[in-house]
């Protein structure tokens, strides 16, 4: 089946630390990738995507990198904000645009001054 | 930026109720979608719209949930009879035609049964 596994949070860091959270997958074929954001209050935003292995997505300084080997699409960011806080959200598409999107539970991110 | 709007924002409703979700898609985008999250779950999807007919749906989906377009612009989501387990945010999305587009999101419509 297809499914996405997300490292349990909360995550708290320091504001300019280091932040990988990360994400695996189970797909059948070659799926699209997706971090979304969800800020306090709203809804969810689209951060990066990749749509094939070794792609890397890239926004706002956030990135990840779609491996195949591993099965994986962490997100990483050298220096976190705390305009950062939120709950981050991995998913994958299967085949076309209008396949429907598998979710990861979501990671909260809670960045401190 | 062109986004996708729901109303209302919080809806409440007594359980046995009917309820209509409603949402504005971006207007170029030709495919729909609702998801739901129950608090503290993963975001589920319901199901999928495209051409004036239902794609796909999830398990979830049953016959106590509807979709339509009724003009040129709404999409809305009907839940007959509404359960206490139907409490959960639902978040309508869009996207374009061509390969890799993303989904995008309303800031969804929270729904309490009482």
């Amino acid at each position: 089946g297809n499914s996405v596994t997300q490292m349990e949070g909360p995550v708290t860091l320091s504001e300019e630390a280091f932040l990988t959270i990360n994400c695996t997958y189970t797909a059948t074929g070659y799926p699209s990738l997706f971090w979304y954001v969800q800020y306090p209050g709203e809804g969810l935003q689209l951060l990066l995507k990749a749509t094939k292995a070794d792609d890397k997505g890239s926004n706002k300084g956030f990135e990840a990198t779609y491996r195949k080997e591993t099965t994986s699409f962490h997100l990483e960011k050298g220096s976190v904000q705390v305009s950062d806080s939120a709950v981050y959200f991995c998913a994958l598409r299967r085949g076309s645009t209008l396949g429907r999107l598998y979710f990861g539970r979501g990671t909260q991110l809670t960045v401190w001054p | 930026e062109p986004e996708v709007t729901q109303t209302p924002s919080h809806q409440v409703t007594q359980m046995g109720q009917e309820v209509i979700l409603r949402c504005v898609p971006i207007s170029n985008h030709l495919y729909f979608y609702w998801y739901r999250q129950i608090l503290g779950q993963k975001v589920e999807f319901l199901v999928s719209f495209y051409n004036n007919e239902i794609s796909e749906k999830s398990e979830i989906f049953d016959d106590q949930f509807s979709v339509e377009r009724p003009d040129g612009s709404n999409f809305t989501l009907k839940i007959r009879s509404t359960k206490l387990e139907d409490s959960a945010m639902y978040f309508c999305a869009s996207s374009e035609t061509g390969e890799g587009q993303p989904q995008h999101f309303g800031d969804g419509t929270r729904l309490s049964i009482l």
